[in-house]
């Protein structure tokens, strides 16, 4: 049974850092992993998506890698912004399996 | 584009009520259609899933029930509700192995 880890749970960074958020699987016969941004009380929006055959995954100040065989992504933000505060979900898909298995998140807060 | 609508965004209700949550996709056809629970402090439970009209596959037994009666609907229910169904609500579709959620219902049964 597949399961996604996220540490840490919380991270707090001043404005303007550069960071990286973990996420790692247990099994590493996925079809793709996808990382959402959740604000308080919202759905979750879409940030990038890794497709097996693909090492990394780069939209504006988002890059997001994956490294099968070690079972990791990291999802790294240049330059932080206070607007970048919120709680990052990375998701799994197996092969043949319709579903997402979900991390429990990482809290993410930018000090201006 | 592909759009999600899910409704109500929040929702009070007593326990032993019903309960019927609505969600609709415009822009695709023959989505794979996913209902999700997030409690306080938890992360995402998936409860149903559906890939096509009629087909319903249900992941934690429970008073809730879905149905698709629709290619791009997908609704959730309950004859009575439990206290413990209070959580947020979201729904999801996917069709090319991305997934797009709505914004969610916030069910509170007092």
């Amino acid at each position: 049974k597949q399961e996604v880890t996220q540490i840490p749970a919380a991270l707090s960074v001043p404005e303007g850092e550069n960071l990286v958020l973990n996420c790692s699987f247990t099994d590493s016969a996925i079809y793709n992993l996808q990382w959402f941004r959740q604000d308080p009380g919202k759905g979750l929006t879409s940030l990038l998506l890794i497709q097996s055959s693909q090492r990394e995954q780069t939209s504006g100040r988002l890059n997001a890698s994956l490294d099968k065989s070690s079972g990791r992504s990291t999802l790294y933000i240049a330059a932080s912004q206070p607007g970048d505060s919120a709680t990052y979900l990375c998701a799994v898909r197996d092969f043949g399996n319709e579903k997402l298995t979900f991390g429990t998140g990482t809290r993410l807060t930018i000090i201006p | 584009s592909q759009t999600i609508h899910q409704w109500p965004a929040t929702l009070v209700q007593p326990v032993g009520s019903p309960l019927s949550l609505e969600c609709t996709v415009e822009g695709t056809s023959n989505p794979n259609l996913y209902w999700y629970r997030q409690a306080a402090g938890r992360g995402l439970q998936l409860l149903f899933y559906s890939v096509g009209i009629g087909q319903i596959s249900s992941e934690v037994p429970q008073n809730l029930s879905a149905s698709r009666p629709q290619d791009r609907q997908f609704i959730l229910s309950s004859k009575k509700l439990l206290l413990s169904d209070s959580g947020f609500y979201l729904c999801a579709w996917e069709r090319t192995g991305e997934a797009f959620f709505g914004q969610g219902t916030r069910l509170t049964v007092v």
